[in-house]
């Protein structure tokens, strides 16, 4: 069983830099056919993908996000990252990491780590 | 970009049919999945692939996907069905969530 756990400060300024680790156990993150995936829902609000990476290092972005994502990957530690800049308290919400099955234009996440509350402000 | 449209809430009565809908332009050409999210806890898929449910997922759950629509249907629907649900497609390199859909059971 798969298992993803996520970390990281839950307290971040406004302009700064969030920054979350999702530590991926029961499984190898270096398992092909699978995307490691970060989305984020606002409290009483809908998801929101924010990005994915691949193992080979490939990740593509949401568009309205791309500008102030990076996601990377640590396969020798099992983890894979998140970095948000410049963030506004339009940023604060709760992540998840996740993993998502793509093949053949079906893309979905079979599973999701328990999700961390992240807040900005000063 | 890419919109995937939900209604904001469906109500229903214990061991009836619930169907909730996400439309998007010829989304029947695409693949649609859907994830159940209950109070404080992450969502789960309970269809991928238009019409295919992952192992533990109630037979009551079904899907399809044709035109602009697709549909989650929940047959006999129980009490502990209540819960948010979205739907979720790719497109463009895009991962499109629908804004989500409060299913009442009352």
């Amino acid at each position: 069983q798969v298992h993803l756990q996520e970390s990281g400060p839950g307290l971040v300024k406004p302009s700064q830099t969030l920054s979350l680790t999702c530590t991926v156990s029961g499984g190898s993150i270096s398992g092909s056919g699978y995307y490691w995936s970060w989305i984020r829902q606002p409290a009483g609000k809908g998801l929101e993908w924010i990005g994915h990476i691949y193992t080979s290092g490939t990740t593509q972005y949401n568009p309205s996000l791309k500008s102030r994502v990076t996601i990377s990957v640590d396969t020798s530690k099992n983890q894979f990252s998140l970095k948000l800049n410049s963030v506004t308290a339009a940023d604060t919400a709760v992540y998840y990491c996740a993993r998502a099955a793509f093949h053949s234009g079906s893309y979905f996440c079979d599973y999701w780590g328990q999700g961390t509350l992240v807040s900005v402000s000063s | 970009s890419y919109e995937l449209t939900q209604p904001p809430s469906v109500s229903v009565s214990p061991g009836q049919t619930a169907s909730i809908t996400c439309s998007g332009d010829k989304l029947g050409d695409k693949y649609a999945c859907w994830y159940q999210q209950r109070p404080g806890q992450p969502p789960i898929v309970v269809i991928y692939q238009d019409d295919k449910r992952p192992s533990g997922i109630p037979e009551r759950f079904s899907g399809s996907n044709s035109g602009n629509t697709a549909t989650l249907t929940i047959s006999g629907t129980q009490a502990m069905d209540e819960a948010d649900y979205y739907c979720q497609a790719w497109d463009s390199s895009t991962v499109v969530f629908g804004g989500g859909t409060r299913l009442t059971v009352l």
